[in-house]
């Protein structure tokens, strides 16, 4: 099985911060590698997909990067409604694919 | 507008069954996969598996396969995740979600909390 592993596990930082994450796959995974956003006490919201393309209506502060096993989520500039906890996921579609991996969360905070 | 509606909470005893469904609407139900999230209380997101309506193709994750079953009733376009007998362990919230081949999950139900307490 593909783990994934995430740090930090949770950031503090101050409105207008560079913020950003890293994923990491245990072995190569293409670009098959997600970023999700979830604030509490909702459903996760799709923000970043394939490592670098921004879905649709999400703000451009968000981006991601990397292929292989290393990826990076950055929100550019912190903003007060970004607090919520990220995840990455990946795909793997080997057989007995396909099967979807999250990885453990960064919980993100205003300093 | 794609939507996925799924029942509401649960309150449950230890070795009780259960059914939750989630019913998809706004697009076509059984030409894409749809398959549930487990979130513990304070916990992250794990992945349980996933279903073709159109062909009833199951598949699911190691840590939950045996434990849960995911079935769909492609007529009424409603998923479902049942267990036979329910453990404390399984309080959680469950999200169901549509999943793309591509590998993204682009639509989530809002989620149903299941509360297994003696």
């Amino acid at each position: 099985d593909i783990q994934m592993t995430q740090s930090p596990s949770s950031l503090s930082a101050s409105v207008g911060d560079r913020v950003t994450i890293t994923c990491q796959a245990s072995q190569d995974i293409s670009n098959y590698l997600n970023w999700y956003q979830q604030k509490p006490g909702k459903a996760p919201k799709l923000l970043i997909y394939d490592a670098s393309n921004l879905e649709t209506g999400v703000p451009s502060r968000f981006s991601g990067s990397g292929s292989g096993t290393d990826f990076t989520f950055t929100i550019s500039s912190l903003q007060p409604e970004d607090i919520a906890t990220y995840y990455c996921q990946q795909y793997d579609n080997l057989p007995p694919a396909p099967l979807f991996t999250f990885g453990p969360g960064t919980k993100v905070d205003i300093k | 507008e794609v939507q996925l509606v799924q029942s509401g909470a649960e309150v449950k005893k230890p070795g009780e069954s259960l059914k939750i469904s989630c019913k998809g609407s706004g697009y076509s139900f059984t030409s894409y996969w749809i398959g549930w999230v487990r979130q513990m209380p304070g916990k992250g997101l794990e992945w349980m598996g996933i279903i073709y309506p159109g062909d009833s193709d199951t598949r699911y994750s190691p840590s939950f396969q045996g434990q849960v079953t995911i079935s769909a009733d492609k007529s009424i376009s409603t998923a479902y995740l049942q267990w036979s007998s329910l453990k404390a362990s399984d309080t959680a919230m469950y999200y169901c979600a549509r999943h793309r081949l591509t590998g993204l999950i682009d639509y989530w139900g809002q989620g149903t909390l299941v509360t297994v307490s003696s």
